[in-house]
């Protein structure tokens, strides 16, 4: 069966600092990838999605970036945390990619202060 | 604007009673429904899909769709505190994206 697995599962980290946060998938080749993001008293916010190695699209413009670098490694990343940046990061993946059949990873809770 | 939008709640319900949730979406386009739980703290699990218009029955759980109004329903028979949870609805159309909705919060009193 397919296993998705996050880390790390909470930080703090300081306005102005790089972020990188990794999700694998056990189980499954090819898998469709998604970054989505839960902030407080807001609905869960697709950042990207990826049907491939190196193949990434951006849904919401803003200072993070997404990589692809191998079939089953999905990275969320920044180069300069804003306050705004701070939620629960959830990596998801999908049989297909117009599915809305996701299987979320554990999360990655982010406070920036 | 594509929404998705749910009572916040909380809904509080007495143990072995029927829970009914409601979800309205904005997107006429919408395609395909979920429903997902997310307890404190942990992430979503997909717990009903529904496509066509009717209801549509998994254990305890029936999903209902009308199109023509809009509207999802979830009904949670002989509720137990187990059930207790965020229930998130979500909304799919021809892209990639689903729209979710902040979500209900459930409580099962004992």
């Amino acid at each position: 069966s397919q296993t998705i697995h996050q880390w790390p599962a909470t930080l703090v980290q300081p306005v102005g600092s790089p972020l990188s946060l990794e999700c694998t998938v056990e189980g499954t080749s090819n898998p469709n990838l998604y970054w989505y993001r839960q902030a407080a008293g807001r609905g869960l916010q697709l950042l990207f999605y990826s049907v491939g190695i190196g193949q990434i699209s951006s849904e919401v413009p803003q200072n993070l970036s997404a990589s692809r670098p191998q079939d089953r490694q999905f990275i969320l990343s920044s180069k300069k945390l804003l306050l705004s940046d701070s939620g629960f990061y959830l990596c998801a993946y999908a049989w297909a990619l117009n599915t809305g059949e996701l299987f979320f990873g554990e999360g990655s809770r982010l406070t920036v202060l | 604007q594509k929404e998705v939008e749910q009572n916040s709640g909380p809904l509080s319900v007495p143990e072995g009673a029927i829970a009914s949730l409601n979800c309205t979406y904005s997107d006429r386009g919408s395609q395909s429904f979920f429903w997902y739980r997310q307890y404190s703290g942990k992430s979503p699990e997909l717990i009903m899909s529904i496509y066509s218009n009717g209801d549509k029955e998994d254990g305890r759980f029936t999903a209902q769709l009308n199109k023509a109004s809009q509207y999802v329903s979830l009904l949670i028979r002989d509720s137990q505190p187990s059930d207790s949870a965020t229930y998130l609805c979500a909304a799919r159309n021809s892209g990639y994206a689903l729209n979710f909705g902040k979500g209900t919060s459930l409580l099962v009193t004992p």
